[in-house]
Formats: C-alpha cells, sequence, structure tokens
C-alpha cells in the first residue's frame, strides 16, 4: 500500500494567520482527498484533488478558505487560511489505494494526521 | 439522517469478543471498510469487505455484511488492551468516490 508523508504533525497557530499542510506520497496517485476531523467528531470529506484541474469542494467548504494544490501525482497542499479557533482540528490526506486486482485490493490510505490548534 | 451509523461506546473485558456494529443507507455501496483510530494517530485501515461478499475473516477479525439489512459489523476474537481506539467504519459508492465515514465507535479494553 502506498506511503503518505504529512507534515506538520502538529502547529498552533495564531487567528487570522494560514498554515499550509504538506502531503507526499511515495507513489503516483490519481485522486487525492482531504479530511478535517473536529475535537470528538468523525471525518468529513474537505474536496478531492485530482492532478491538473482544480480540485472539486465539498458542501460547506470553499476554495477561498481552503485552498489546494496538486502540482503532481505524489504531492498536494492543503493551505488553511485567515484561521479562526473553529477551525481547530485535525487535517488528513487520503489516497486510493490498489495492489494488483483492483476489486481485491481497494482501499484508501491516511496520513498520519496535522493536529492545528488555533489560539 | 445520517448516512452511516454507529454506536458511540463499547466497553469490553480483555480477553473476550468485541463486536462493533454499522448501519448505512446507501445499497448502492461497493467496498465497506472498518479503521482503527489510535489516541493522537491517523487512520489505520484494518479491515475491508466488497458488496459481493457475506463475511470475511483476517486472523482475529471478522467482518459480517447483511445487505438486506444494511448492517456491517466488526467482530475482534480475543480483545487485548492494545485494541483500546475508535473504530470508524467508512463505505465508498464506486471507485474514485468518497468515502463516507461513520460517527466511530469508541472501544474501551478493561483488564
Amino acid at each position: 500500500s502506498a506511503v503518505i508523508s504529512q507534515k506538520p504533525s502538529r502547529d498552533i497557530c495564531q487567528r487570522g494567520t494560514s498554515l499550509t499542510i504538506q502531503c507526499q506520497v511515495d507513489s503516483q496517485v490519481t485522486m487525492m482527498f482531504w479530511y478535517r476531523q473536529q475535537p470528538g467528531q468523525s471525518l468529513t470529506l474537505i474536496a478531492t484533488a485530482n492532478q491538473g484541474s482544480e480540485a472539486t469542494y465539498e458542501s460547506g467548504f470553499v476554495i477561498d478558505k481552503f485552498p489546494i494544490s496538486r502540482p503532481n501525482l505524489t504531492f498536494s497542499t492543503l493551505t488553511v487560511s485567515n484561521m479562526s479557533p473553529e477551525d481547530s482540528s485535525i487535517y488528513l490526506c487520503s489516497v486510493e489505494d490498489q495492489e494488483g486486482d483492483r476489486v481485491a485490493n481497494y482501499g484508501y490510505t491516511f496520513g498520519s494526521g496535522t493536529r492545528l490548534t488555533v489560539v | 439522517g445520517e448516512d452511516v451509523e454507529q454506536s458511540l461506546f463499547l466497553s469490553v473485558r480483555e480477553g473476550d469478543s468485541s463486536v462493533i456494529n454499522c448501519t448505512y443507507t446507501d445499497s448502492s455501496s461497493t467496498y465497506l471498510y472498518w479503521y482503527k483510530q489510535e489516541p493522537g494517530a491517523g487512520l489505520q485501515l484494518l479491515t475491508y469487505i466488497f458488496s459481493n461478499m457475506d463475511m470475511k475473516q483476517d486472523q482475529r477479525l471478522t467482518v459480517l455484511l447483511n445487505k438486506k439489512d444494511k448492517h456491517l459489523s466488526l467482530r475482534i476474537a480475543d480483545t487485548q488492551t492494545g485494541d483500546s481506539a475508535i473504530y470508524f467504519c467508512a463505505l465508498v459508492k464506486a471507485a474514485g468516490n468518497k468515502l463516507t465515514f461513520g460517527g466511530g465507535t469508541r472501544v474501551l479494553v478493561k483488564p
């Protein structure tokens, strides 16, 4: 399965500033996904990022707040802009994972997450 | 209502079996997953099942899928203290689509 390096692992930021989170994958992947996990909550998809096209955002998430870059098939960034305490969450990237037979071996691998605290 | 639902909490004694349940509404789901999240950590894929299967066993883990009732369960045999974590079920409708997660079940294993 793919190996994802996500950084930073955690950060404490001042409100009004921005933070860029990076995900590096050890193999080429078509689709990358960015999720948010608010404290004590489940994961919510922010957007889907394909290389060479604009990211597709889910309802409630906008590009101005969460700009995403996908410059190649192994890398993506998510920026949390103009942060407020409500943005304090864990942010995770994820990729589709396939080895061999697609039906028998299909899943999604996650990065270790970025724990963001906005003060 | 929510697309994927789980009970919030499960307490089990070490050595016993744990059963974590998940119900979903979308019958077109093709892949169904169980993820484990330990405190301060990311998500670890435990196992998955394809929608044309009823059961899958992988060492201490048994996944049961009842498509008629739209019910998915994860059984952990001989539960250990290291199994204490939050367990999420998740499903995808088709390849390349987004994962939809349940709310997570916090499992506490007591010695």
